[in-house]
């Protein structure tokens, strides 16, 4: 079955402690990225990377980093999580390339809070 | 600066009619506009993509409208059901690049 796998579903943890929310697609895509969601934004993108070795930021990339040693995963990490990282995040990933049509398959979604 | 706007009221129907939810943008030139439903909890999920020169797509009971001129896609659900509750949103792509923008949605509550 094709699918983004992000782990974990949720987090609960504390100022200052380094996570990494991994993120794993089973379709071959070249093409992830990374989005936050938050009640009155929508849904705002931290990183894309375009393959493999390739990353790039978004909108809101303070605060993160992420890497894509593998072309089917791209880790989210937080180095140093503050509060105002409490937040709905997706892993989402696309196909590139002519007839792609740049369709996002998305992961359940990682529910993370930071106290 | 870009601005992709989706009424943030919920909008609430009878099963049985049309409903019809709202993509506004300002300063954006799309190429294409695809629509995404969220259910509580869980990652959105395509349902339709609209080209730039088409004016009209269908699948099923799913209809989307682009209007450049306006700056406008409609999305309308026919013969709406319950099931069909969930939070539907509008994203735009400039080029079929990788940069894809979000609206906030719109929460579609459909009652029997």
């Amino acid at each position: 079955e094709a699918q983004v796998t992000q782990n974990p579903r949720y987090l609960i943890t504390v100022t200052g402690k380094k996570l990494t929310v991994t993120c794993s697609q089973n379709m071959n895509h070249e093409y992830m990225s990374w989005y936050r969601q938050d009640p009155g934004l929508g849904l705002r993108q931290i990183y894309y990377s375009m393959n493999v070795e390739v990353t790039d930021k978004g909108d809101v990339p303070e605060g993160y980093k992420v890497s894509r040693k593998e072309k089917r995963n791209f880790p989210l990490i937080l180095e140093s999580p503050s509060p105002n990282q409490t937040s709905l995040y997706f892993c989402a990933s696309s196909a590139q390339g002519a007839g792609s049509k740049n369709i996002q398959y998305f992961g359940a979604g990682t529910r993370l809070s930071v106290l | 600066s870009q601005k992709i706007e989706q009424n943030s009221e919920a909008l609430n129907i009878q099963e049985g009619k049309t409903a019809t939810l709202t993509c506004n943008y300002t300063n954006y030139s799309p190429a294409y506009l695809q629509w995404y439903r969220q259910d509580p909890g869980r990652g959105p999920v395509f349902l339709l993509l609209i080209r730039e020169n088409e004016k009209e797509k269908r699948k099923e009971r799913l209809k989307v409208t682009f209007d450049t001129t306006l700056k406008q896609s409609l999305f309308h659900i026919t013969a709406s059901q319950p099931a069909d509750s969930a939070t539907y949103l509008c994203a735009l792509d400039p080029d079929a690049g990788n940069m894809l923008t979000f609206g906030g949605g719109t929460r579609l509550m459909v009652k029997p």
